[in-house]
């Protein structure tokens, strides 16, 4: 049983640069989540999709954040022009949508580090 | 904003102790999701059990026991004869039916000392 997959694991650039993680979910998940969790907190919820539809964007989604799930499978999220306070790990989390609240299941995240 | 406070930022026991976890949540839905994850070191967020609004009852899995109380809208989670593995960083989290999202506490870093 393939769990869900990240990468890169680690991403490290400069100020102003643009960076592109990318999420494969469980196969037989059709819900797919990006996530962002900073030290000492709990993951905050970012976007979410159903299929190819983004469904919610949460106001932590700046203009420069950009996230896509072109044919339902996998997922990227772009962040462009970053900037110090962008600098945390990026969780993907799927899960099946057969009814009520699924629980989510989350990759190794992808932990991006601004110099 | 609907929060989960989870107010022991960290705990520390000696293994063998039995531990208990606070999760305080507030909602305004009749129906509502509450969650458990535990992150290890590794740092991928593990599932441990998910309770709807409509089933108090107390869950028993192992040495993982959760306490659900409506009245009180708590959802502690017990570990009883703590070994060193559990030492992690536990959330709780909800959800509310028809929005997908979940809501985590700030965690609580648990350490289980030989």
């Amino acid at each position: 049983d393939t769990g869900v997959s990240q990468d890169p694991r680690h991403k490290i650039t400069k100020r102003g640069q643009n960076v592109t993680f990318r999420c494969d979910p469980i196969s037989e998940h059709n819900r797919l989540y990006w996530y962002r969790q900073t030290l000492g907190q709990g993951p905050e919820f970012l976007t979410y999709f159903q299929n190819e539809a983004q469904l919610e964007k949460s106001r932590l989604l700046s203009d420069r954040f950009s996230a896509e799930r072109p044919k339902g499978s996998f997922s990227t999220l772009e962040i462009q022009r970053t900037e110090q306070g962008d600098s945390a790990m990026y969780l993907c989390a799927s899960s099946s949508s057969r009814d009520r609240v699924q629980p989510q299941h989350f990759g190794d995240g992808t932990r991006l580090s601004i110099l | 904003a609907q929060k989960v406070t989870q107010a022991q930022t960290e705990i520390s026991v000696v293994e063998k102790e039995d531990v208990t976890l606070d999760c305080v949540y507030e909602t305004r839905d009749t129906t509502y999701y509450l969650f458990w994850y535990k992150q290890p070191p590794s740092g991928e967020l593990v599932f441990l059990i998910r309770r709807n609004s409509f089933d108090e009852q107390n869950e028993i899995s192992g040495r993982y026991s959760w306490n659900f109380q409506k009245s009180t809208s708590s959802f502690n989670f017990t570990i009883t004869a703590s070994q060193v593995v559990d030492s992690a960083v536990y959330f709780c989290a909800r959800a509310v039916q028809g929005a997908q999202k979940l809501v985590f506490g700030q965690g609580t870093r648990l350490t289980i000392n030989p």
